[in-house]
């Protein structure tokens, strides 16, 4: 199975920051890298698919970059409702396999 | 629109089956590329992939779990059944289901609300 590594674990930030997450493959993947971002009690929300397309009315604050092994997700401007966890998951070969997430807190 | 529930016992006792079922609306399972998935997490960890059943009835399971796990679709009333066999206390967890429409380029981008399975005696 590929494994997924996210890191930070967990990061503070302020509203207006700009927050990077990065999520790093046990081999390339391609471009097969989704971002998800989940808040307590809800179930996963897809960001972005195939590492920097935009899921459709996700805002444009949010992006995805990288190919093969590291990927990054960026917040240009954090929003209050951004407050949440967020997962990479790879969806090169089966089993797709998510990252550990990182918690994002103000 | 599309939308996904699940449904199943809250509460299994240890070494019971359990079988829960994943109702669809909005898209069909015919539709070629289509892929209905279960994901679960356990209370405060992270997502865990399970099982997928593909359009063409092809089934991929989890690597440590592929012993427990079987996966079926029942076409004519939209619905996808997860079964997992020897339940024990650490398979507590929310269970999803959720949609993606090609294996590789697309993410989960349809969920199910989730459903609490506590295992306990």
């Amino acid at each position: 199975d590929i494994q997924m590594t996210q890191s930070p674990s967990s990061l503070s930030a302020s509203a207006g920051d700009r927050v990077t997450i990065t999520c790093r493959a046990s081999q390339s993947i391609s471009r097969y890298l989704n971002w998800y971002q989940q808040k307590p009690g809800k179930a996963p929300k897809l960001l972005i698919y195939a590492a920097s397309s935009l899921q459709s009315g996700v805002p444009s604050r949010f992006s995805g970059s990288g190919s093969g092994t590291d990927f990054t997700l960026t917040i240009s401007s954090l929003q209050p409702e951004d407050f949440a966890t967020y997962y990479c998951q790879q969806s090169y070969s089966a089993p797709p396999t998510f990252g550990q997430g990182t918690k994002v807190e103000i | 629109q599309v939308t996904l529930r699940e449904s199943g016992p809250a509460l299994v006792k240890p070494t019971q089956t359990l079988t829960l079922t994943c109702t669809f609306s909005g898209f069909s399972l015919t539709t070629s590329g289509m892929c209905v998935n279960w994901i679960r997490q356990p209370p405060g960890k992270a997502l865990e992939w399970l099982a997928r059943i593909d359009w063409d009835d092809d089934k991929y399971y989890s690597t440590s779990l592929k012993t427990r796990l079987t996966i079926s679709k029942d076409t004519s009333k939209n619905q996808v059944v997860l079964t997992m066999t020897n339940m024990d206390p650490v398979d507590t967890a929310t269970y999803y289901c959720a949609r993606i429409t090609h294996p590789q380029s697309s993410g989960f981008d349809y969920w199910g609300q989730g459903t609490l399975v506590t295992v306990s005696s």
